[in-house]
């Protein structure tokens, strides 16, 4: 079974510019999240998908991040524009419920300069 | 609210046996725990659904107290594959807070 596919795996974006990233879940996984992951911090949702709508999106800072899941499968997330607080890895993820294991992509590594 | 993770980092030798402990100031459903390696994903473990309850994933177990609304994860003979990050994630209102991670260094 092929697990949460992610891209691009690496970013450097000058501040001010935009971004985007996509995630592509675990065939038949109704819920899919994003994170952002700070270095040496856990992991912190951003938003969370079920099917293609969002349940959850109070810790998405909405003045500069989006989210999209139009068809209910792949999504993507995007930052405009970026800020230097931005830098962290964003780690994609889905599960079959939103109470059920959730599994990680690979991230996407963004360096904002 | 984050659940607060100790210790911050431990070092072993292999074989030895180190003990991390998660705890949160909220009622929980359920507890995830994974481990992350440098550069790399984090990887699901095991999940813990109900109070008291036990699982285990090779030599690494996990117990659930629900009424102290703790959880700890037991490494076991340690081997040098065990180093890690291991990040409990806490189960409310259907999110995952995830603490702030113990670093483990199994050294030969």
């Amino acid at each position: 079974e092929a697990g949460v596919a992610q891209s691009p795996r690496y970013k450097i974006i000058e501040k001010r510019q935009s971004v985007a990233f996509w995630c592509n879940p675990i065939s038949g996984h109704a819920t899919l999240y994003w994170y952002q992951q700070i270095l040496g911090q856990g992991p912190k949702l951003l938003i969370q998908f079920q099917n293609n709508g969002v349940v959850d999106d109070s810790q998405l800072p909405k003045d500069r991040f989006s989210a999209e899941r139009l068809k209910g499968v792949d999504s993507t997330l995007k930052i405009q524009p970026a800020k230097l607080e931005d830098s962290a890895v964003y780690l994609c993820a889905s599960s079959t419920g939103r109470t059920d294991t959730q599994y990680f992509g690979p991230g996407t590594r963004l360096t904002v300069l | 609210q984050q659940p607060v993770q100790s210790p911050q980092a431990v070092i072993l030798r292999e074989g030895e046996d180190a003990v991390i402990n998660c705890s949160s100031s909220k009622a929980l459903y359920s507890v995830h725990w994974y481990r992350q390696k440098h550069g790399e994903a984090p990887v699901f473990l095991m999940i813990l659904l109900k109070g008291g309850e036990q699982k285990g994933h090779e030599k690494i177990s996990a117990s659930f107290n629900e009424k102290k609304q703790q959880s700890s994860l037991y490494l076991t003979a340690s081997q040098l594959s065990y180093s890690g990050t291991y990040f409990c994630g806490l189960q409310n209102d259907y999110k995952l807070s995830f603490g702030a991670g113990t670093t483990v260094t199994v050294r030969a």
